[in-house]
C-alpha cells in the first residue's frame, strides 16, 4: 500500500509560474525523496532531504520537510514545459531500505 | 550503457503464461529493488536484493512471483501462470550503497500487458 498522499493528483499551470506540490506520510522516515517520471519512462530522482533537515534546494527546485506534521513540500519554481511530468515523494524507514512512494503529482506546463 | 537497463520493455502475454523479466543494474550497485506500478498509481515495492542475497520479499503479491540474481548482478522477476491483475510497469532500480543515503537509479520499465 502506499505510504501516503500527494496533493494535488493533479496541476495545471502556465510557463514560467511556480509549481507546488505536498506529500503527507504516515510512518517515522530515514529520509524522504522526490521524484520525476515522464510519461512511459522511469524514475528520475531530483532530491533527497533527511529526516534532520528542514529545507534543501537544487537548482529550480525546493524542499521541505516537516517531521512533526509528516509532510513535504515540492516547489519548482520558473517552470519550463519540459518539467510537464509526474512527481512522486518516497520516504524510507532505514538507510539502504526499499522506498514507499505517495500516489503523485500530475503537472502540466503550458507553454 | 551507463544506467539500469530492462528487458524487454514491452510484453504481452496470454492469461496462465509464465514470463521473465531482466533487470540489469549499473555495474558495481550492490542494492537492487523491484517495483510494481499500476497504471496512474505510484511505484509499490516488490522485492530487495543485495549482492545475491534476497533480503526483503515481502511485497511480492503472490507465490506466482519469484526474483533472482544468482552472481549478484543481473536481476530476473518470474511471474507464473499469469492474470490480468498482472498488467502493470515492472520497474528495476539499483543503489550503490549498503546504507547511508538511499539514492535509487531506476530503469525504464518493464510495460506487461496480460490478456
Amino acid at each position: 500500500s502506499q505510504q501516503g498522499e500527494e496533493d494535488p493528483q493533479a496541476l495545471s499551470i502556465q510557463e514560467g509560474e511556480n509549481a507546488t506540490m505536498n506529500c503527507s506520510y504516515k510512518t517515522s522516515i530515514n529520509n524522504l525523496q522526490w521524484y520525476r517520471q515522464n510519461s512511459g519512462r522511469g524514475l528520475v530522482h531530483l532530491i533527497l532531504i533527511r529526516s534532520n533537515e528542514r529545507e534543501k534546494h537544487s537548482g529550480r527546485l525546493r524542499v521541505t520537510l516537516d517531521t512533526s506534521k509528516k509532510s513535504s513540500s515540492l516547489l519548482i519554481t520558473a517552470s519550463r514545459a519540459a518539467d510537464t511530468a509526474s512527481y512522486f515523494c518516497a520516504t524510507d524507514k532505514a538507510a539502504g531500505n526499499k522506498l514507499t512512494f505517495g500516489g503523485g503529482t500530475r503537472v502540466l506546463v503550458k507553454p | 550503457g551507463a544506467g539500469v537497463s530492462q528487458s524487454p520493455r514491452y510484453k504481452v502475454a496470454k492469461r496462465g503464461q509464465d514470463v521473465a523479466l531482466r533487470c540489469d543494474p549499473i555495474s558495481g550497485h550492490v542494492s537492487l529493488f523491484w517495483y510494481q506500478q499500476a497504471l496512474g498509481q505510484g511505484p509499490e515495492f516488490l522485492t530487495y536484493f543485495q549482492n545475491e542475497a534476497q533480503l526483503d520479499k515481502s511485497g511480492l503479491p503472490s507465490d506466482r512471483f519469484f526474483a533472482e540474481r544468482p552472481e549478484g548482478s543481473v536481476s530476473t522477476l518470474k511471474i507464473q501462470r499469469t492474470q490480468q491483475e498482472d498488467s502493470a510497469v515492472y520497474l528495476c532500480a539499483s543503489s550503490p550503497h549498503r546504507g547511508g543515503d538511499n539514492e535509487q537509479f531506476f530503469g525504464p520499465g518493464t510495460r506487461l500487458t496480460v490478456l
